[in-house]
């Protein structure tokens, strides 16, 4: 049973292009992340979103536009991609508020812009 | 501003203790996690921080001192499978149903035969 999944697990397109990533949670969590991973392993958020509202948007390109139908679903979509948008995007979800609510994570997809 | 330090990479034989260390000034601090990520995986899960002291889980412990800004996470009875690297991460003050997470660039663990 997988928890959170993402597609595609490897995307590898031109400059330029247009491309989306899905992602989905089975967890009963209201609340969903997206992370960019860089060649140096560092991971940083990039936007939140709480039943379906956007709640965190850390300076991020307005080419990323990320969507949410449902609680169980974020999807990202990249406009006009460039070489520095190659790396590895996750997504997460938990529930929301404090205390020990961890975040579980998708399998990551690897994006090589070309 | 926001930083969390962690050493670059930690080198420790296979059955010995390994303690990796984490340094962080934060705007805000309401709770900190360590995330285990093996090479090409997703992050997952070890520990949660938000009281003063030490949080034991098997093999694993977490320490967490809020006045110094301190963390560290003890790996004992090392396994060739705890190669990989190691995540600290912050979870600041956004408010309401925020769980925003700043993570440290993580320590890569390599365990030696």
């Amino acid at each position: 049973d997988t928890a959170v999944s993402q597609t595609p697990k490897y995307l590898v397109t031109q400059m330029g292009n247009d491309k989306s990533i899905k992602c989905e949670q089975n967890l009963g969590h209201d609340t969903m992340y997206w992370y960019k991973q860089d060649s140096k392993k560092f991971l940083k958020i990039m936007f939140s979103y709480n039943n379906k509202e956007l709640i965190i948007n850390e300076t991020v390109p307005n080419r990323f536009s990320p969507k949410s139908p449902d609680k169980a679903h974020l999807n990202l979509h990249i406009n006009s991609l460039e070489l520095g948008d190659s790396a590895v995007y996750f997504c997460a979800s938990s529930h929301s508020g404090t205390g020990a609510t961890e975040q579980f994570f998708g399998p990551g997809t690897r994006l090589t812009v070309l | 501003g926001q930083n969390i330090d962690q050493p670059t990479e930690m080198t420790a034989t296979e059955g010995a203790i390994v303690q990796i260390n984490c340094t962080y000034q934060t705007s805000g601090f309401n709770g900190l996690f360590w995330y285990q990520q093996h090479a090409g995986e997703a992050p997952t899960f070890l520990s949660y921080n938000v009281l003063d002291g030490l949080e034991e889980k098997g093999r694993f412990s977490s320490f967490l001192s809020r006045s110094k800004g301190y963390s560290y996470l003890l790996l004992k009875e090392l396994q060739m499978k705890d190669s990989a690297s190691y995540l600290c991460a912050v979870r600041d003050q956004y408010g309401g149903a925020t769980n925003k997470l700043i993570f440290g660039t993580g320590t890569l663990l390599a365990v030696q035969p």
